[in-house]
């Protein structure tokens, strides 16, 4: 099973700041199958980011997926207050999917 | 619009069997991967495990032993049953579809539904 580890935990930032979030997994993932998606309080996640740089339909330019190989990146150009959330990467292989443990970006 | 909406108990006791369904709207059972992801209170998401339209399923290895998943197409419905639980699998659960344009990602969730295991 490839775990996908996130760093940092926790991520705290003002608005118009630049947040990046690290997914890191334990084995080399293909590219086409790592995804990010963003949950806030009360809610389901919703997808941002598949093939670790392509934007879901309406998600904002501000979210920059890149990486490759094991070490996968979401940037988020300037923050704004509707972003403040946890991000979670997910990766799928062999008929199976897991998720990162998450991060948190919380207001400063 | 798809949509899915999880039902079920809200509490189950421990050692009992935990049964969820999933009832999709706005679109059809057939042609896609169905899931299921589940989030203890205050912690990450687990992906559970699929059924396919066809009948086809596959679990998570750490949940495999207690888990059964299977789909209605008559109703347009599937369902996850979680055998022998503990409070260890008090969570939100998520019933999901594996995008079938996208690269195996999740592109619409139920709004979730908690099941707590309690005596």
């Amino acid at each position: 099973e490839v775990v996908l580890t996130q760093s940092p935990g926790t991520l705290s930032l003002s608005p118009g700041e630049r947040a990046t979030l690290s997914c890191r997994a334990s084995q080399s993932v293909a590219t086409y199958y790592l995804a990010w998606y963003q949950q806030k309080p009360g809610q389901a996640p919703r997808l941002l980011v598949y093939g670790a740089s392509s934007r879901a339909t309406g998600i904002p330019d501000r979210f920059i997926g890149s990486g490759s190989g094991s070490d996968f990146t979401l940037t988020i150009s300037r923050l704004e207050p509707e972003d403040f959330a946890m991000y979670y990467c997910q990766q799928y292989g062999s008929s199976s999917w897991t998720f990162g443990q998450g991060t948190k970006v919380e207001i400063k | 619009q798809v949509q899915l909406q999880e039902s079920g108990p809200g509490l189950v006791k421990p050692s009992a069997t935990l049964s969820l369904t999933c009832t999709v709207s706005g679109g059809s059972i057939s042609s896609y991967h169905w899931m299921w992801v589940r989030q203890p209170p205050g912690k990450g998401l687990e992906w559970i495990g699929y059924v396919y339209y066809t009948g086809t399923t596959n679990y998570n290895p750490s949940l495999k032993s207690r888990v059964t998943m299977s789909l209605d197409t008559s109703k347009n419905r599937f369902t996850l049953k979680l055998t022998s639980v503990t409070a260890a699998d008090t969570a939100v659960y998520y019933c999901a579809r594996d995008s079938a344009v996208l690269p195996r990602v999740f592109d619409y969730w139920g709004q979730g539904a908690l099941v707590t295991v309690s005596s």
